[in-house]
């Protein structure tokens, strides 16, 4: 069955930087694009960035745009996001998830089970 | 960006219920509608995607439809686990954009 296991979250300085990580089974993870969607305590959801099934192409949320970077190592089923930069407001719940296919290409069909991240003095 | 809004925000019903939730794009997005199910302290779980396809095991009960701007999510006999926070997303265009939830709450 499909899992999706997000680890690296935890508490950091405003300007600080984590990498968070996201590692994927039951499925070939190199044939899906992926995702990272956050959740702020209390609040709806944001798209946060996406990669391509290759790790070619990368999109970010203008909120984040110069400070996450995402990246994936295909050989290891991983998905990671590395936050440089962190202001309070990035505290949340970050989410990894993966992109659908066909008519579902554009939403999410699976999602990990969220690492909290806080940034806080 | 496209701006998603739901209605209600919040709403209380009671088992058996027949409810309807709706979502409004500020701009056309054909059928490229997604729902979601959220319940407290887990992941969000899809529940729909082209406005009404349902997600492999999803039961029956959920029902989506609408086209453009105007979207609506269906739950036909309303029962305990299906309280819950529910939200729209659109990927008709970047950024991806969800409603700001919509809380079923037991009456």
């Amino acid at each position: 069955q499909v899992q999706l296991v997000e680890s690296g979250g935890g508490l950091v300085k405003p300007g600080g930087s984590l990498g968070l990580s996201c590692a994927a089974s039951g499925f070939t993870f190199s044939d899906y694009y992926m995702t990272w969607i956050r959740q702020a305590p209390g609040k709806g959801l944001e798209w946060v960035s996406q990669i391509s099934s290759d790790g070619g192409a990368m999109s970010y949320a203008d909120s984040v745009k110069g400070r996450f970077t995402i990246s994936r190592d295909n050989a290891k089923n991983s998905l990671y996001l590395q936050m440089n930069s962190l202001r309070a407001e990035d505290t949340a719940v970050y989410y990894c998830a993966r992109l659908g296919t066909l008519a579902a290409a554009g939403t999410y069909d699976y999602w990990g089970q969220g690492t909290l991240v806080t940034v806080s003095s | 960006d496209i701006q998603m809004t739901q209605s209600p925000s919040s709403l209380s019903a009671s088992v058996g219920d027949r409810v309807t939730i709706t979502c409004r794009a500020s701009q056309g997005i054909s059928n490229y509608l997604a729902w979601f199910q959220q319940k407290p302290g887990k992941a969000p779980k899809s529940l729909i995607y082209a406005t009404s396809r349902l997600q492999s095991g999803v039961p029956s009960k959920f029902s989506g439809s609408g086209s453009g701007t105007d979207f609506t999510l269906t739950i036909s006999s309303l029962q305990p686990e299906d309280f819950a926070t529910y939200y729209c997303q659109q990927y008709n265009s970047y950024p991806p954009t969800f409603g700001q939830g919509t809380k079923v709450e037991i009456k």
